[in-house]
C-alpha cells in the first residue's frame, strides 16, 4: 500500500505570514497532487506534478505554489496566507496514466 | 470540465437499513467512477471502484453505474455506526487522469 505522509498535521498562521505545507511519498509514483476540502466543495485540485522540477496548475492554483524538488516531496506554498485558505489540505501520489491516487491523512490549516 | 454532484447532502438510516447515495456527472465519456470514505477529515479510504455500466460489489458496498444517465450510486447493504462518515464521488476526467469530487455525503447510522 502507498504510503502518503504531510506535515505538519495541524497548522495555524496569520494572515500575510508564510505557510509550507510538506508532502512525503515512499512509493516512487512520478505524479503527486494537492487538494483542499471544504464544506460544500468536496476536494478541488490545487496543483500536481508529474515529476522531480515539474509543478502544475490546477483547478484553484490562485494564492499557492508548488514545489517538487524530489520525486518524494512535494510542497505546497503560501506565500502571503488569508483566511480565505483556511481549509484541509489534502496530499496524494499517483502513477501517471492511472488514476489511482493515494492520499495522506490531511493538514488542518486556521489562518487568522 | 466534469461537474460532479451528491445528494443527498446528508442521510441519517437506522442500523440494518440499506443506505443508498446518489451522484450525477456532466460528461458521459469517463470510464472510471469511485467512491471514498471519509471519517472525520481524516484520509480518504477507497471502496469501491467501477469502470463500466453495471454493478460492482464489494463487501457490503455496491455502486451501480449508468452513464446514459449520467449516475453513480453507492449503496451500503446492513451499514453499521461505524459506517458514520462523508462519503466522496469521485468521477475521472477523461484524458487528463485527474478525478473530480463531489461535495460529499454525510451519512449517520443510528443503534
Amino acid at each position: 500500500e502507498a504510503a502518503v505522509t504531510q506535515s505538519p498535521r495541524n497548522k495555524v498562521a496569520v494572515t500575510g505570514g508564510k505557510v509550507t505545507l510538506s508532502c512525503n511519498q515512499t512509493n516512487n509514483h512520478n505524479n503527486m497532487y494537492w487538494y483542499r476540502q471544504d464544506t460544500g466543495h468536496g476536494l478541488r485540485l490545487i496543483h500536481y506534478s508529474y515529476g522531480a522540477g515539474s509543478t502544475e496548475k490546477g483547478d484553484i492554483p490562485d494564492g499557492y505554489k508548488a514545489s517538487r524538488p524530489s520525486q518524494e516531496n512535494f510542497s505546497l506554498i503560501l506565500e502571503l496566507a488569508t483566511p480565505s485558505q483556511t481549509s484541509v489540505y489534502f496530499c496524494a501520489s499517483g502513477e501517471p496514466g492511472q488514476y489511482e491516487q493515494y492520499f495522506g491523512p490531511g493538514t488542518r490549516l486556521t489562518v487568522l | 470540465q466534469q461537474k460532479v454532484q451528491q445528494s443527498p447532502e446528508s442521510l441519517t438510516v437506522s442500523e440494518g437499513a440499506m443506505a443508498s447515495l446518489n451522484c450525477t456527472f456532466s460528461d458521459g465519456t469517463s470510464n472510471n467512477f469511485r467512491w471514498y470514505r471519509q471519517h472525520s477529515a481524516k484520509g480518504l479510504e477507497v471502496l469501491v471502484s467501477i469502470f463500466s455500466d453495471g454493478e460492482k460489489e464489494e463487501g457490503r458496498f455496491t455502486a451501480h453505474l449508468n452513464r446514459a444517465n449520467l449516475h453513480v450510486s453507492l449503496h451500503i447493504r446492513e451499514p453499521q455506526p461505524s459506517d458514520s462518515a462523508v462519503y466522496l464521488c469521485a468521477v475521472g476526467d477523461t484524458g487528463n487522469y485527474k478525478y473530480v469530487f463531489g461535495a460529499g455525503t454525510r451519512l449517520k447510522v443510528i443503534a
